[in-house]
């Protein structure tokens, strides 16, 4: 097991609202990395938190931003929801930056109607 | 063109034989990952790699930085290794930033 935990599982919204997906650390590591992975496809590198403070961010709109708490634990939030959205989000953490292993969640099905 | 390509997409085989999966990249990086994600998301990381090479048990994975391109090797194969296999690359000798190939959707029969 893992240790990552996200949420919600899965979640349906409208295009054009807001949405946070949420995702708790394994114990100890504090470095979090979200990503996006559309359906047949692999994932897309949306941005790194190391520390509360971002740490890279790959090629992602604004409207994709993310926070990572004290506890290390993170949200990732996307405004203005577009059909394209639909994916499944994962996150991911890690020891430290430079860590071979990143512990990865089971994932929130997110579906943009 | 992607950055990182795999193939095969698909490959299906009979439980026991040796596996093969490639993997090719066209941007300078310090680290290439190996994972593996089962039906309905889970992903576990397998392998990263900055040379040469790396075995875990049945999985052995190679690297050749100047032929950008990275191999992975499942001997004695098992229906519990049916799963998707994906390479990804870094830029940074870690995890953070990886650009991700779309996988090798890998079935063995028993």
């Amino acid at each position: 097991e893992t240790g990552v935990t996200q949420s919600p599982t899965h979640l349906i919204k409208t295009r054009g609202q807001q949405v946070t997906l949420r995702c708790s650390s394994q114990s100890g590591h504090n470095t979090v990395s979200w990503y996006q992975q559309a359906l047949g496809q692999g994932p897309q590198f949306i941005f790194q938190y190391y520390r509360e403070e971002e740490n890279g961010r790959g090629n992602f709109p604004p409207r994709f931003s993310g926070l990572q708490f004290p506890n290390y634990s993170s949200e990732l939030n996307v405004n203005a929801l577009e059909l394209d959205d639909s994916a499944l989000y994962l996150c991911a953490s890690s020891l430290m930056t430079g860590s071979e292993t990143q512990y990865f969640g089971p994932g929130t099905r997110l579906l943009v109607l | 063109k992607n950055e990182v390509e795999q193939s095969p997409q698909n490959l299906t085989a009979q439980e026991g034989e040796f596996i093969t999966i490639n993997c090719s990249y066209s941007v300078g990086i310090s680290a290439l990952h190996w994972l593996q994600q089962h039906p309905g998301g889970g992903i576990v990381s397998l392998f990263m790699l900055s040379s040469g090479k790396k075995k875990h048990g049945r999985l052995i994975a190679t690297i050749n930085i100047q032929e950008k391109h990275s191999s992975l090797h499942i001997t004695a194969s098992h229906p519990r290794d049916s799963a998707v296999y994906i390479c990804a690359v870094s830029p940074n000798f870690g995890n953070e930033k990886l650009t991700f190939g779309t996988g090798t959707r890998l079935t063995i029969i028993p």
